[in-house]
């Protein structure tokens, strides 16, 4: 079985760093791109991440390009998500997903709120 | 970036009506379209991908169809656990993105 399970959320003031973590199992890890989403309270769906199987191509919209980065460690099956200079609108749930195109398989999510 | 419209907002029906969600993209996505069902309190699931191509373990009474900017997901048979918000998701070009989504609610 699947499974992705987020941990590192929680309330942090804004201009500060949070590292999320990302903990897979249940299928071979570093065949798999993986790519994180977030969606903000009572919002849409947001791409945020996306790393390719070995970690060797990154990709990342305008709104967190420069603040935020993606990164992989194959041998521990896990993903990460450094967040620095964090802002307002990046309270949200943030997802850890499996792929890039189409997105199969969802952690439960973990909360990050930016707040004063 | 591509922007990805859906309508309507909010959709009420009957169980066992026969149910259509649109998504519109800003360009032609050439069927890199996804669509994704998120119930309250939970993380979305993968419906259909590739316009038309079912996840497994997806009821066969949901399909997807369209080309070009114009898709369609459709729920033959509206079921109460069919109760849902629905995104459509585009991947045709950077920066991925998804339409602001459809509610779904039982008459």
């Amino acid at each position: 079985e699947v499974q992705l399970v987020e941990s590192g959320g929680g309330l942090v003031q804004p201009g500060r760093s949070l590292k999320l973590s990302c903990v897979a199992s249940g299928f071979t890890f570093n065949n798999y791109w993986m790519t994180w989403i977030r969606q903000a309270p009572g919002k849409g769906l947001e791409w945020v991440a996306s790393i390719t199987n070995t970690g060797g191509s990154t990709y990342y919209p305008d709104s967190v390009k420069g603040r935020f980065t993606i990164s992989r460690d194959n041998a521990k099956s896990t993903l990460y998500l450094q967040m620095n200079s964090l802002r307002s609108e990046d309270t949200a749930t943030y997802y850890c997903t499996t792929g890039v195109y189409y997105f199969d398989y969802w952690g439960q999510g973990v909360m990050v709120t930016v707040s004063s | 970036d591509i922007q990805m419209t859906q309508s309507p907002s909010l959709l009420s029906a009957s169980v066992g009506d026969r149910v259509t969600l649109s998504c519109k993209a800003s360009q032609n996505i050439y069927k890199y379209l996804n669509w994704y069902q998120q119930k309250l309190g939970e993380a979305p699931k993968l419906l259909i991908y590739y316009t038309n191509s079912l996840q497994t373990g997806i009821p066969s009474r949901f399909s997807g169809s369209g080309s070009g900017t114009d898709y369609t997901l459709t729920i033959s048979s509206l079921q109460p656990e069919d109760v849902a918000t629905y995104f459509c998701q585009q991947y045709n070009s950077w920066p991925l993105t998804f339409g602001s989504g459809t509610k779904l609610e039982i008459k």
